[in-house]
Order: structure tokens, then sequence, then C-alpha cells
């Protein structure tokens, strides 16, 4: 089965740039989560949907920062502008409804985003 | 408020020694309790977890026991190898909510 599946890697762009960051859920998965992993703060939960919808951005930084969820198979996480301070890796991550609150978030492998 | 405290690293240890990372938590709800762990350049993938007080989690050798009395979950392995070095995450979720909360993470690195 296909794991979370996050585009790009990795991206280096400057400051002021538009970046956008992309998720692929698991196929079947209704709730999608955006964490943000530094060495200073670790990982925080930027916003999570279910069922597309958004549930709770409290987390999203600042208004530079949007995310949407199309449809079930896909979400952009967007900077715009892009701050060097942003530099961070980005996880998505999914899980089912359904499995009580034992259900475990099933990560992507990250998106490692420089700002020069 | 949720959060989850764990020991500060960086953690180095020799191969086969015993390793334990300290974990202890805040819950308004009861909370599931969850150990994930991040190979380097890789995404949190779950090592093991605890739904309940006395459950005990267990995965490739390593082992943690749900203790509400003193509300921890403390990771154990009892001879630890090379492949082992990763970042460990305790995390917790409640009842109430879907957020998980994350500990800071904890830098293990195993030696020859």
């Amino acid at each position: 089965d296909a794991g979370v599946i996050q585009s790009p890697r990795h991206e280096v762009t400057e400051m002021g740039q538009e970046v956008t960051l992309r998720c692929k859920p698991i196929s079947g998965h209704d709730y999608l989560f955006w964490y943000r992993q530094t060495m200073m703060r670790g990982l925080e939960l930027l916003i999570y949907f279910n069922n597309n919808v958004p549930i709770d951005d409290s987390g999203m930084p600042e208004d530079r920062f949007s995310a949407k969820m199309p449809n079930a198979s896909f979400s952009t996480l967007k900077i715009q502008p892009s701050e060097p301070r942003d530099s961070a890796v980005y996880f998505c991550a999914s899980r089912p409804s359904g499995q009580g609150y034992g259900g475990e978030l099933f990560f992507g492998e990250g998106s490692r985003l420089t700002v020069l | 408020g949720n959060s989850v405290t764990q020991m500060e690293g960086p953690v180095t240890l020799s191969e086969e020694a015993f390793l334990t990372i300290n974990c202890t938590y805040t819950a308004t709800g009861y909370p599931s309790l969850f150990w994930y762990v991040q190979y380097p350049g890789e995404g949190l993938q779950l090592l093991l977890k605890a739904t309940k007080a006395d459950d005990k989690g267990s995965n490739k050798g390593f082992e943690a026991t749900y203790r509400k009395e003193t509300t921890s979950f403390h990771l154990e392995k009892g001879s630890v190898q090379v492949s082992d070095s990763a970042v460990y995450f305790c995390a917790l979720r409640v009842n109430t909510g879907n957020q998980f909360y994350f500990g800071t993470g904890t830098s293990l690195t195993v030696i020859p």
C-alpha cells in the first residue's frame, strides 16, 4: 500500500518567493494534518482537515501561510511570501476515522524547505 | 492542557547497552500514548502504543508501560543496536479531540 506522499522532498527558494508543498494522503483516510518540524520548536501542528474541511488552523503562524484540501486525495500548504524563518521540514500525516482514539497517525517523508 | 515532556537529549550509548527514555504527560481527558521513531531523512513512524492504564506496548524489542499513577510512558530497550540510532518522540491523544501532542524528541546515537 502506498503511504502518505509528499512533494517536493527538498525545496530551496529565495526570500519573497511563493512556495507550495503538496500531499497525497493514504486512500480512505479522512483526517489530514500538516506539521512543521524545526530544531528550536520541535513538531508543531499547523492545521488539520476532516473530510476536506479545515477543522483547526490555530497553528498556522501567519497570514502568509494557507492550506487547502480540494478533494480527498490532495492537499497543499502554501507560503507566500516566504521568509528565511520558514525554513523547516514540513510533514503531512493522515489517519482514518473509526479507529477510536488509539488510532495512529501515518506520516509522509516530509518536505525540507530552505528559504535563502 | 495537554502536553508531553521528554528527557533531554542527545543520548549516546554503546551497542548492547540498556536504554531508557523518560516521558511524562498531562492530559485533560483520557489519553492514548504513543512512541514514534524518526530515522534520518525519514518521516515519523509508529513504534508502539498503549491505550489504557497498565497496558504495555512493545515492538522491535522496545517496551513502554502506561502508568496512570505517575503519568508516565517511559521507553525501554534491553540491548540497543546501531540501527536503533534515531530520534524518538513520545505523543498522546486524548479521547476528547483529534490532535496528537508530541514531545520535543530525544536523539539516540548508538556506537559500535
